[in-house]
């Protein structure tokens, strides 16, 4: 079957660095997607990885490793409002995308 | 900037129900999504849509149905709601390109049926 495993929670402080991993397995890949989204609101894309390595968007950074079925996203100097839930998302050789449970971050001041 | 508006942001229904759920988005995508969000459980989708008229089924479409008459709206019709489906229920739209487009979600609709 196809699975996306991402931590449930993480706890990290203000002004620190946090790094969200996320191993999948699905039939084929064609990217893979990081969201955002806040308590009660709809997901907004973050990012997008389809070759192995690092794209970095500011404080957000995603890193991709095909052959290890592995990706983080990684924040930077932490903020209040970077409090959320980080959905990843992969696509598979359908096209479809497979979705993992998220990753709810709190952040401490 | 993508708009992708649902038209209820709470609904409570009663068992038993017709329920529809409208997604209207205003950049002229091709491809419509329909999913439910339950805690714990990453989004599933229900169904979606690339083009006017057609639809295809995603992993849960028991229960479900869909209308998407104009490329700009894509509804959701639960035909006899029940309890099972109290869930929030996102829309979403993407362009053309389904590798590298996101989607671009509405703010969901908190589906209560009693």
């Amino acid at each position: 079957g196809q699975n996306i495993d991402q931590p449930t929670e993480m706890t990290a402080t203000e002004g620190a660095i946090v790094q969200i991993n996320c191993t999948y397995q699905t039939s084929g890949f064609n990217g893979l997607f990081w969201y955002q989204q806040h308590a009660g609101e709809a997901p907004t894309f973050l990012s997008y990885n389809v070759l192995d390595g690092l794209e970095e968007k500011g404080r957000f950074s995603s890193f991709l490793s095909r052959s290890k079925g592995y990706s983080y996203l990684l924040l930077k100097e932490l903020q209040m409002k970077d409090s959320a839930s980080y959905l990843c998302a992969v696509m598979d050789s359908n096209y479809q995308l497979i979705w993992g449970a998220g990753t709810k971050l709190i952040i401490k001041p | 900037d993508v708009k992708v508006t649902q038209s209820s942001r709470y609904l409570v229904k009663r068992t038993g129900e017709k329920v529809f759920l409208e997604c209207v988005q205003d950049m002229d995508h091709e491809n419509m999504f329909w999913y439910r969000q339950d805690p714990g459980l990453g989004l599933r989708l229900i169904y979606f849509s690339y083009d006017v008229k057609m639809k295809e089924k995603g992993d849960i479409p028991e229960g479900y149905s869909v209308s998407r008459e104009k490329k700009e709206r894509f509804s959701l019709i639960l035909e006899s709601a029940s309890t099972n489906q109290t869930s929030m229920y996102l829309c979403a739209s993407s362009s053309q390109d389904r590798e590298s487009s996101p989607l671009h979600f509405g703010n969901g609709t908190r589906l209560t049926v009693t």
